[in-house]
């Protein structure tokens, strides 16, 4: 596609609840980031894929996050059992190798 | 690890002025130097960006100096138009590798007419 497309961009779950977020990203693109941004601050770091290769998930803040790119190309991050603290926008963004990231719009995520 | 202030947090400007952002950090070893725009409801776009073997760099409008000495660099948007409101993020990080990026808190820009 033309960009990084991401879905729902929009969901409210109940506490406890599971979710997924999905992002395609540009075609060709092998490397895929994961970003969570809270209200009024910049983004930050989740995790990273170069193709289907999870290189870096240092950032996901526990383990009920969770995200794969099976094929290399869309990926899922699951968010299990919500919590309130996990309301942000998440940002999935795409880059070529020593190219700019490109975003997506977001998927906003609101926990009740 | 890397440390990045950005200030200040709004900037209120009269259309046709000046607009400067600045930012801060703390690893000398950072040598990429992005700023993204984010508008409302879209993910951040880059805009501008510098190497740390350059002090300066312009396109149109906009421009970026860096002082590597004192770490910090800044924003400079002249002539400012009601697009240019959004929220502007510097960020600082290693150049080969972008998700290694850390962004500052992020400027709400608003333009007056």
């Amino acid at each position: 596609g033309a960009g990084v497309s991401q879905s729902p961009r929009y969901k409210v779950a109940k506490r406890g609840q599971d979710v997924a977020l999905r992002c395609d990203p540009i075609s060709g693109h092998v490397s895929l980031f994961w970003y969570q941004q809270a209200l009024g601050q910049g983004p930050e770091f989740l995790t990273y894929f170069q193709n289907e290769a999870q290189l870096d998930k240092s950032g996901l803040p526990s383990d009920r996050f969770f995200a794969e790119r099976p094929e290399g190309s869309v990926s899922t991050l699951k968010i299990q059992r919500t919590q309130q603290e996990d309301s942000a926008v998440y940002l999935c963004a795409s880059r070529e190798q020593g190219s700019e990231l490109f975003f997506g719009e977001g998927s906003r995520l609101t926990v009740l | 690890g890397e440390n990045v202030e950005q200030h200040p947090s709004t900037l209120s400007v009269q259309e046709g002025d000046s607009a400067v952002i600045k930012c801060t950090y703390s690893d000398s070893a950072s040598n990429y130097f992005p700023w993204y725009k984010q508008e409302l409801g879209k993910g951040p776009q880059l805009i501008i960006d510098i190497r740390s073997n350059v002090g300066e760099k312009k396109d149109q409008r906009i421009a970026v100096t860096l002082n590597k000495t004192a770490k910090h660099f800044s924003l400079h948007i002249t002539e400012t138009q009601p697009e240019d409101s959004a929220v502007y993020f510097c960020a600082v990080g290693p150049w080969d590798s972008n998700y290694q990026l850390i962004w500052g808190a992020g400027t709400k820009l608003i333009i007056k007419p």
